[in-house]
């Protein structure tokens, strides 16, 4: 099975400032990440899938890279509604694992 | 509008067995894999079990393997999970999904608390 290891687990920045949240796969990937949102009390919602590729709807300040065993997510100014826990998942096969999640809090 | 409707949740016994469905509208239901995944109270999110459009292929988590079993029936356009033997770690809300990226949907979630 594929482990996935995200970080940092918690992260406390300010609104405006650039974010990055890192994924780990424990095999090769290729690009099959996706990244998903979670606001307590909701069911996740995705942001970007194939590491890179921006769901429609969301803010173009969310940005994905990476391929292989390295991504990373970006969010290039921080908003306060941007206060969530971030999910990493590959989907490379099955199980589609999930990584431990990081929660950002705004300052 | 895609919807996506779990029932069946509740409290139970360790060893105990539930069946949760889910039952989904506003899709062509039996061209999509369904899954099943859940979060325990404070935790993150676990992928448990997924199964093909047709039901012939399924997949499960190792720690849920052999205990339970996902099953659909297209003329309803209901998914199933048979949890059997469960223990206090089950504990979590159940989400059912449809993770076919990035053609993602959600249901709201029933919550299983196992507990004597």
């Amino acid at each position: 099975d594929i482990q996935v290891t995200q970080s940092p687990s918690t992260l406390s920045a300010s609104v405006g400032d650039r974010v990055t949240i890192t994924c780990r796969a424990s095999q090769t990937i290729s690009t099959w990440l996706a990244w998903y949102q979670q606001k307590p009390g909701k069911a996740p919602n995705l942001l970007i899938y194939k590491a890179s590729d921006l769901q429609s709807g969301v803010p173009s300040r969310f940005s994905g890279s990476g391929s292989g065993t390295e991504f990373t997510l970006t969010i290039s100014s921080l908003q306060p509604d941007d206060s969530a826990t971030y999910y990493c998942q590959q989907y490379n096969s099955y199980p589609k694992t999930f990584g431990q999640g990081t929660k950002v809090e705004i300052k | 509008e895609v919807q996506l409707l779990e029932s069946g949740g509740g409290l139970v016994q360790p060893g105990g067995s539930l069946r949760l469905s889910c039952v989904a509208s506003g899709i062509t239901f039996s061209t999509h894999a369904m899954s099943w995944v859940r979060q325990a109270p404070g935790k993150g999110l676990e992928w448990v079990s997924a199964i093909g459009g047709s039901g012939v292929n399924t997949f499960y988590a190792d720690s849920v393997k052999g205990r339970f079993t996902i099953s659909r029936d297209n003329s309803k356009n209901t998914v199933y999970l048979q949890m059997n033997g469960l223990r206090p770690e089950d504990t979590a809300v159940y989400y059912c999904a449809i993770l076919q990226i990035p053609l993602d949907y959600w249901g709201q979630g029933t919550l299983v608390t196992v507990s004597s």
